[in-house]
C-alpha cells in the first residue's frame, strides 16, 4: 500500500491567491482528517470526514477554508483568498473503521504539504 | 477545551542512555493517549496507544505509561539510539470515543540522540 499521498509536497504562492490541497487516503479507510501544523501552534484539527461526510469542522479557522471529499479516494483542502499566516505544513490522515464497527484510532499521516504564502 | 503540554521541549542526550519523555493533559476525560513520532519532513508515525483503562505499552525498547487521574504519560525509551532522533508527539483523544474524534496534540519533544 502506498500510504496516504498528499501533493503537492510544497507549495509557495503570493497572498491573495487561491490555493488547494490534495489528499488520497487509505484505500478502504472511512475516516480522513485534515491537520495543520506550525511552531507556534503545534498540530491543529481542521475538519474530519467520515465516508465522505463532513462530520466536524469547529478547527477550520476561517471562512477562506474549506474541504471536500468527493468520493472515498480524494480530498482537498481548499485555501481562499490566502494569507501569510496561513504558511504551514498541512497534513491528511486517514484511518480505517476496526471491528465491530468502533473505530480503531490508529491515523495515518501522509507526508504533508509546505504551504508558503508571500 | 482540553491542552496538552510536552516537556522538555527538546532534549539531546550521548547514545546509550535511557530516558524520559512528559506529557500531560488538562481533561482526564480522556478515550486514549498516543506517542507519535515525527523525522523531518516526513508524516507522523505512531508508536504507541494507551486506551484509557490501560496503565502501559510497551514495544521493542518503548515504553508507555498513563496515568489518566493526574494527567500524566510519560515514553520511556531504553538504550538509546541516533536513529531514535526525531520530535515525539503526545496526542489525546477526549470522550467516550465513539466517534472518531480529531486529536488534540502538545507541541512535541525534539529528541537529539548524539553518536
Amino acid at each position: 500500500d502506498a500510504g496516504v499521498i498528499q501533493s503537492p509536497r510544497h507549495e509557495v504562492t503570493e497572498m491573495g491567491q487561491e490555493v488547494t490541497l490534495r489528499c488520497k487516503p487509505i484505500s478502504g479507510h472511512d475516516y480522513l482528517f485534515w491537520y495543520r501544523q506550525t511552531m507556534m501552534r503545534g498540530l491543529e484539527l481542521l475538519i474530519y470526514f467520515n465516508n465522505n461526510v463532513p462530520i466536524d469542522d469547529s478547527g477550520m479557522p476561517e471562512d477562506r477554508f474549506s474541504a471536500k471529499m468527493p468520493n472515498a479516494s480524494f480530498s482537498t483542502l481548499k485555501i481562499q483568498p490566502s494569507e501569510p499566516r496561513d504558511s504551514a505544513v498541512y497534513f491528511c490522515a486517514s484511518s480505517p473503521l476496526g471491528v465491530g464497527g468502533l473505530h480503531t484510532d490508529t491515523q495515518y499521516f501522509g507526508p504533508g504539504t509546505r504551504l508558503t504564502v508571500l | 477545551k482540553q491542552e496538552v503540554t510536552q516537556i522538555p521541549a527538546a532534549l539531546s542526550v550521548p547514545e546509550g542512555e535511557n530516558l524520559v519523555l512528559n506529557c500531560s493533559f488538562t481533561d482526564s476525560a480522556i478515550y486514549n493517549l498516543q506517542w507519535f513520532r515525527q523525522d523531518p519532513g516526513k508524516g507522523l508515525t505512531s508508536l504507541l496507544l494507551i486506551q484509557s483503562s490501560q496503565r502501559e505499552q510497551t514495544s521493542g525498547r518503548l515504553n508507555a505509561s498513563l496515568d489518566k487521574s493526574s494527567g500524566r504519560s510519560t515514553l520511556y525509551i531504553a538504550a538509546s539510539q541516533p536513529g531514535d532522533s526525531a520530535t515525539y508527539l503526545c496526542a489525546v483523544k477526549g470522550g467516550t470515543g465513539g466517534g472518531a474524534d480529531g486529536l488534540t496534540f502538545g507541541k512535541g519533544t525534539h529528541l537529539i540522540i548524539q553518536p
